[in-house]
């Protein structure tokens, strides 16, 4: 089955630095979403993205669609301490293929 | 505010008890999943439906089951719950017609413990 590549797989970062998380795929995709999962909750989509080359901001968040489609980055600009949780990549290859594939996670630790 | 709700939202049961966890939505979403998901983080695919009295079983391996009698129901079931069982389960549901294009929404967790 369709695989993802997730990295990096933690990171501890200082208040204020900027974060950049990746992910890469051995298939094409249709759609790529990063979703963002805090202690003691489910995942909850920041973004979505279903057009290879696009670009997608949500506040401090941005995220690309890789020109070869196999390939997705979240960025975050100045972190704050409530940035901290597990970030998720996910893509689908649409169609009738409704089931989305997920990343092993990016846990992001923030120090005030 | 959630549109998915899972209860109960911690579970700490004996051996051997039989369990069910709830996953209920109000969206009126075709589809729904049920995932395990281990302290390493990773979500792991145990069934999903696509419909009313559709389901089936996803990548992990898994001894629950499910059943999917009303689309806004899809409750999970250990007949016999083991150490092994202890894990957070998370129920999510998404939309039908883009496919798996518009995400899924996932409840808030449920976190289940065996002793």
């Amino acid at each position: 089955g369709q695989q993802l590549n997730q990295s990096p797989q933690s990171m501890f970062i200082q208040e204020g630095e900027d974060v950049s998380m990746n992910c890469t795929s051995s298939s094409i995709f249709n759609t790529w979403l990063w979703y963002k999962q805090e202690p003691g909750e489910g995942p909850v989509l920041l973004i979505a993205l279903y057009k290879a080359g696009e670009l997608t901001s949500n506040g401090r968040l941005t995220a690309q669609f890789g020109i070869t489609r196999k390939d997705s980055f979240l960025n975050i600009s100045a972190s704050i301490p409530s940035d901290v949780g597990i970030y998720f990549c996910a893509g689908s290859g649409g169609g009738s293929n409704y089931k989305l594939t997920f990343g092993k996670g990016t846990l992001l630790t923030v120090n005030p | 505010e959630a549109d998915i709700y899972q209860t109960p939202r911690y579970l700490v049961i004996g051996t051997g008890k039989k369990i069910t966890l709830e996953c209920s939505q109000t969206m009126g979403h075709d589809k729904m999943y049920w995932y395990q998901q281990d302290p390493g983080m990773e979500l792991h695919l145990i069934h999903y439906s696509y419909g009313v009295n559709s389901t089936e079983k996803g990548d992990l391996s898994s001894e629950s089951t499910v059943s999917r009698i009303r689309t806004e129901h899809f409750p999970l079931t250990l007949e016999s719950a083991r150490p092994s069982h202890t894990s957070q389960y998370l129920c999510a549901s998404s939309e039908s017609g883009r496919g798996s294009g518009y995400g899924y929404t996932f409840g808030s967790g449920t976190r289940l413990t065996v002793v």
